[in-house]
């Protein structure tokens, strides 16, 4: 069974600092890995989706990896921003089923 | 594009009522998806359907049940609404490998 942790749950950063947010899973047989963003109270944001081939995905200051072999992916965003500031949730889809199996979240507070 | 609509956004319900959730997409998307999420708990897939008029379960389906007749449309029914089932609830759609698409969610309360 998929199981995806993401640590920490919480961070706390000074504005312009770059800073690396991780998610794990337990399965690596996975077709793909997304990357969302979630303010207080709304929806879900799509930033970065990796396929299973892929190693790194790119959009603006955000860059995520994907290591499959050690079950890892990490987010990295460049020049925090108080505009930065919410919640980041990975999502695994694991090959063979067409299932996504989401993390708990990192809440992210850049201070200006 | 409206992209992924869900109705209602707000309900409060009492023990024991049923209702239907709706969520609606105009992307043409193949794969549908309802999850709840709740406090500490990230999102959890309740059901899921991989095209018109095949639905599936997830991890936390009992107490719900979902039907797509239509293509775009994918409903989520409470037959006897507990107070466990306060959440909030999302839908989402995708085509083929390609990125989620979530709608703005639905507040639940069950008093």
């Amino acid at each position: 069974k998929q199981e995806v942790t993401q640590i920490p749950a919480a961070l706390s950063v000074p504005e312009g600092e770059n800073l690396v947010l991780n998610c794990s899973f337990t399965d690596s047989a996975i077709y793909n890995l997304q990357w969302f963003r979630q303010d207080p109270g709304k929806g879900l944001t799509s930033l970065l989706l990796i396929q299973s081939s892929q190693r790194e995905q790119t959009s603006g200051r955000l860059n995520a990896s994907l290591d499959k072999s050690s079950g890892r992916s990490t987010l990295y965003i460049a020049a925090s921003q108080p505009g930065d500031s919410a919640t980041y949730l990975c999502a695994v889809g694991t090959s063979g089923t067409y299932k996504y199996i989401f993390g708990t979240g990192t809440r992210l507070k850049v201070l200006a | 594009n409206a992209g992924v609509t869900q109705t209602p956004k707000f309900r409060v319900l009492k023990t024991g009522q049923s209702m239907t959730l709706l969520c609606a997409q105009d992307m043409n998307h193949e794969y549908m998806y309802w999850y709840r999420q709740d406090p500490g708990m990230g999102l959890r897939l309740i059901h899921y359907s991989v095209g018109e008029g095949t639905t599936a379960k997830g991890e936390v389906p009992d107490g719900y049940n979902v039907s797509r007749l239509k293509k775009q449309n994918f409903l989520l029914g409470l037959e006897s609404a507990a107070p466990s089932q306060t959440s909030v609830y999302f839908c989402a759609s995708r085509w083929a490998n390609q990125p989620q698409h979530f709608g703005d969610g639905t507040r639940l309360s069950i008093l």
